[in-house]
C-alpha cells in the first residue's frame, strides 16, 4: 500500500525553540518523490520541498531543514529556531507510479508560542 | 504567472441541494487535480486529469459527485445532491511533468458548508 503516516498530529513549542515533524511513508515504487507542504491559517497549500528517491542528500534552507533516510522510510522536516509565523498545518505527501499519484499524510499542526 | 484559479471561496448550501465549483490550472499545465479536505484532515484526491481525460478517480462518489475538463484547460466539480458530509474545503491543483517533475500548484480552495 501506498501510504503516508504523520504521527504527531499537534505540536507546541515557544519561540526560537527548534521542532521537528517526522513523515514515515510506505510505496512499492522504487521511483518516487516526497514532498512537504505548508497549511497557514487562509488554507492555501505552500509547497515546501520535493526530493526523488534516489537522493539522500539532506537539504537546508534558511531555518528549514530535511533528513531524507530510505533505511527507515522517514523524510522528517525540521525548523530551527521556530517563529510564530511558522505556526500552520504541515503535511508530508508521497508522488508514485512515476508521478501519476498521490498521496498525503494527514499532517501536523504546529502551533508556535510568543 | 496567474496561479491556480479557483471560484466561489465560499459556499452555503442546503442538503440535496446542488452545486459546482470551477478550476483554471496554470497554463499549460497538463495534469489537473481535485481535492477533498476535510476539516482537520489531509487532503484526499477526488480525481486526476490529464489533459482531458481521466487518469484517477477511484475515491470520487460517483453517484454524486461528477467532472470534467473539456479542452483539457478548465475543469468544474458538481456535487449533486449535496449530504452534510461533503462540508469540506473543494482544492484544485496543477502540475505538469514538463515543470519540476509533478510538483503540484493549489489554488485557495472552495469551502463548502452543507446545512
Amino acid at each position: 500500500a501506498q501510504k503516508v503516516t504523520q504521527a504527531q498530529t499537534e505540536i507546541s513549542v515557544v519561540e526560537k525553540e527548534d521542532v521537528t515533524l517526522d513523515c514515515v511513508y510506505e510505496t512499492r515504487d522504487t521511483t518516487y518523490y516526497l514532498f512537504w507542504y505548508k497549511q497557514p491559517p487562509s488554507g492555501e497549500l505552500v509547497f515546501l520541498i520535493r526530493r526523488n528517491s534516489f537522493d539522500e542528500q539532506n537539504e537546508i534552507s534558511g531555518r528549514y531543514s530535511w533528513n531524507f533516510q530510505k533505511s527507515t522510510s522517514s523524510f522528517n522536516f525540521t525548523i530551527t529556531a521556530s517563529q510564530v509565523v511558522d505556526s500552520a498545518v504541515y503535511f508530508c505527501a508521497l508522488s508514485f507510479n512515476y508521478g501519476q499519484n498521490f498521496v498525503f499524510g494527514p499532517g501536523t499542526r504546529l502551533s508556535v508560542l510568543p | 504567472e496567474a496561479g491556480v484559479a479557483q471560484s466561489p471561496r465560499y459556499k452555503i448550501i442546503e442538503k440535496r441541494q446542488s452545486v459546482a465549483f470551477w478550476c483554471n490550472p496554470i497554463s499549460g499545465h497538463a495534469t489537473l487535480y481535485w481535492y477533498q479536505q476535510i476539516l482537520g484532515q489531509g487532503p484526499k484526491l477526488l480525481i486526476q486529469f490529464q489533459n482531458n481525460g481521466v487518469v484517477d478517480d477511484s475515491q470520487l462518489p460517483k453517484d454524486r459527485f461528477s467532472a470534467e475538463r473539456l479542452k483539457g484547460v478548465d475543469s468544474t466539480l458538481k456535487i449533486q445532491p449535496a449530504k452534510l458530509e461533503d462540508s469540506a474545503v473543494y482544492l484544485c491543483a496543477s502540475s505538469s511533468l514538463r515543470v519540476s517533475y509533478n510538483e503540484q500548484f493549489f489554488g485557495p480552495g472552495t469551502r463548502l458548508t452543507v446545512l
